[in-house]
């Protein structure tokens, strides 16, 4: 099995940084995503991280710690648009995907 | 028409109904999947299809039973549910492995009452 786990619920105020952290244990690990869902929406896919590291893309960041079981995703320069839920996803298998998710965070950017 | 599209958005039905949830994607992906998301739970993943053939069935009850006709198109037939099968239904696509994000529909918001 996988174990995902994430903070249920986080605040930041507009134009400050927040960080979600996410946390799993898995067998046959081949990648962690991050989603973003806005309430009543489809989840839109964020990032993709296989290897150790910082990805950067434009306000968003996602890095990953294969060793640790230890992913963050990173949001700079809120705005009020980043209120929504993120999911970090666990990928297994190597030939075909399939995605296990965590809770989800739910981000409140206040004014 | 672009990306995954599921309908019907809101389905109300009763215990002893019988419906289908329709989901297509026009990305030209091979494989397919259903997902169950209630409230305060992670998403659930319920089936996968891989150019039409089903690949995974995650325990999940006989009451759902899915069709993959061709490789745009997948189903989900409902019949008995109970009223704790309530959630939304997400169907998602992608090409291969996945390794580049799944393309989630907006989803079924289903009430069994």
């Amino acid at each position: 099995g996988q174990n995902i786990d994430q903070p249920t619920e986080m605040t930041a105020t507009e134009g400050a940084i927040v960080q979600i952290n996410c946390t799993y244990q898995t067998s046959g690990f081949n990648g962690l995503f991050w989603y973003q869902q806005h309430a009543g929406e489809a989840p839109t896919f964020l990032s993709y991280n296989v290897l150790d590291g910082l990805e950067e893309k434009g306000r968003f960041s996602s890095f990953l710690s294969r060793s640790k079981g230890y992913s963050y995703l990173l949001l700079k320069e809120l705005q009020m648009k980043d209120s929504a839920s993120y999911l970090c996803a666990v990928g297994r298998g190597s030939t075909l995907g399939r995605l296990y998710f965590g809770r989800g965070t739910q981000l409140t950017v206040w004014p | 028409e672009t990306g995954v599209t599921q309908t019907p958005r809101h389905l109300v039905m009763g215990m002893t109904n019988k419906k289908s949830l329709k989901c297509e994607q026009h990305l030209g992906h091979n494989a397919m999947y259903w997902y169950k998301q209630s409230a305060k739970k992670p998403l659930e993943l319920m089936f996968v299809y891989s150019l039409e053939e089903r690949v995974e069935n995650n325990s999940v009850p006989s009451r759902f039973s899915p069709e993959c006709p061709n490789s745009s198109h997948l189903f989900l037939h409902l019949h008995t549910l109970q009223p704790e099968d309530s959630a939304l239904y997400l169907c998602a696509s992608s090409q291969g492995g996945g390794n580049y994000g799944y393309t989630f529909g907006s989803g079924t918001r289903l009430t069994v009452v």
